[in-house]
């Protein structure tokens, strides 16, 4: 059973540039959510995506975007980067809470994103 | 403002030795969660608790969550090399399925 896997693993860009991370959930999961993480800090949530659309979103600017596929894949767009979206982007994949009653959410390995 | 405070912060200690981290809110959740990440990966859930003064026990870890579901605890005994790690408190305080996440006790256990 594959569990959550996402790519690339690692990305170099410059500021200005736009980037796009993917993300494939764990089998029989149907909601993703996407989270920032900072070196040796707790990660923080930018959205989640459940049948396509956003549900929920954090404190991120609109430069952050994201899309579900009907596979229930996503993907992450950061546009006109900056030098602070330098971080480890973590998907994380469940069934929808309110279905499951519960938010166990299971992580990829994460995308290292480096901005000079 | 940090919703879930942890600490410490960071901790080295010697193999054998016992510890304690602590997760700590002003706010009630209906759950909090445990997950430790090591370096390169992503953060892996070690145990959910619900139920206010629940002690769960995963080998020689020991989870307790507060009775007024405020505040958390983990404890490990004769910790391992093997322990080392980012551990994360985390818990959704909405109920809406957004985690919201301590900042985390970096765990260094020295041979």
């Amino acid at each position: 059973d594959a569990g959550v896997t996402q790519s690339p693993t690692h990305l170099i860009k410059t500021r200005g540039q736009q980037v796009t991370l993917r993300c494939s959930p764990k089998s029989g999961h149907d909601t993703v959510s996407w989270y920032q993480q900072a070196l040796g800090q707790g990660p923080q949530f930018i959205f989640q995506y459940y049948e396509e659309e956003e549900r929920q979103r954090g404190n991120f600017p609109d430069r952050f975007s994201g899309h579900q596929f009907p596979n229930y894949s996503s993907e992450l767009n950061v546009n006109a980067l900056l030098l602070g979206d330098s971080a480890l982007y973590l998907c994380a994949s469940s069934l929808l809470f309110h279905i499951s009653g519960k938010n166990i959410q299971y992580f990829g390995a994460g995308t290292r994103l480096s901005v000079l | 403002t940090q919703l879930l405070e942890q600490s410490p912060q960071f901790l080295s200690i010697q193999e054998g030795e016992n510890l304690t981290v602590y997760c700590n809110s002003s706010s009630v959740f209906s759950s909090l969660q445990w997950y430790r990440q090591e370096p390169g990966e992503g953060p892996v859930l070690l145990v959910t608790v619900v139920t206010g003064g629940e002690v769960k026990k995963l080998k020689r870890l020991t989870f307790q969550f507060g009775d007024a579901r405020k505040d958390s605890s983990l404890h490990i005994t004769a910790a391992q090399p093997g322990d080392t790690g980012l551990y994360l408190c985390a818990g959704d305080p909405s109920n809406t399925g957004k985690l919201i996440f301590g900042q985390g006790t970096t765990l260094q256990v020295k041979p």
